[in-house]
């Protein structure tokens, strides 16, 4: 069976810095691989997904497929980034989830 | 246009009480999905609909569970004798699901479930 990862519940860090949300998952076939992004008292949103290898909001997110990640990454935190992250794997009919990171950027 | 609406956004309950949580996906959206988020236990999936397929039941927690898409459009998820760990952010979500290519799930405002 699948699984997704996220190691990482909470991470902080200031406003400029670089940022890393960390997502390792494990699955037998060839894994399509989304970042989901759920801001304050808003509707779960997809962010990007592998298939497209594009940046959304300066996020990028390489697959991995020799460490079985996909982390998502942004050179500077931004004050609106803050929110909660979800990782996720496509397999069938179905998406399997991260734990969610939860990441907060300090003025 | 619209996305995916769910209701009601707030459901209290007692302990045993059946309830019903709906979802209209959005139009056109071949593909449906619930899932359940809960405290500690994070994102499951609950159950998927696809056009006029049978539908995976896989994620059902248990027979308490059931869901009906009806028409290829709205879907209802029942859970009969609801139980206190049945708490949880329900949601939907809907896409237009391809023969090839991946598809992009849309996930509706959710229902929030408080069993007493």
């Amino acid at each position: 069976a699948q699984r997704v990862t996220q190691p990482e519940k909470l991470l902080s860090v200031f406003k400029g810095a670089p940022v890393e949300l960390k997502c390792n998952y494990s699955y037998s076939g060839s894994p399509e691989l989304f970042w989901y992004v759920q801001y304050s008292r808003q509707r779960l949103q997809l962010l990007l997904r592998h298939i497209s290898r594009e940046s959304i909001k300066g996020f990028t997110a390489d697959l991995n497929k020799g460490e079985t990640s996909f982390h998502l990454k942004k050179p500077f935190a931004q004050e609106e980034d803050s929110a909660m992250y979800y990782c996720a794997l496509l397999a069938g009919n179905m998406l399997t989830f991260g734990g969610g990171t939860r990441l907060m950027v300090k003025p | 246009g619209a996305g995916v609406s769910q209701s009601p956004s707030n459901k209290v309950t007692e302990k045993g009480k059946d309830v019903e949580l709906r979802c209209d996906p959005i139009s056109g959206h071949t593909a449906l999905y619930w899932y359940r988020q809960s405290l500690g236990q994070g994102l499951e999936f609950l159950i998927y609909f696809q056009g006029n397929s049978a539908p995976d039941k896989s994620g059902l927690p248990s027979d308490r569970f059931s869901a009906e898409r009806t028409g290829g459009s709205v879907s209802t998820l029942t859970i009969q004798r609801t139980q206190q760990e049945d708490s949880a952010v329900y949601l939907c979500a809907s896409s237009f699901k391809r023969l090839a290519g991946v598809e992009t799930q849309y996930f509706g405002p959710g229902t929030r479930l408080l069993v007493l």
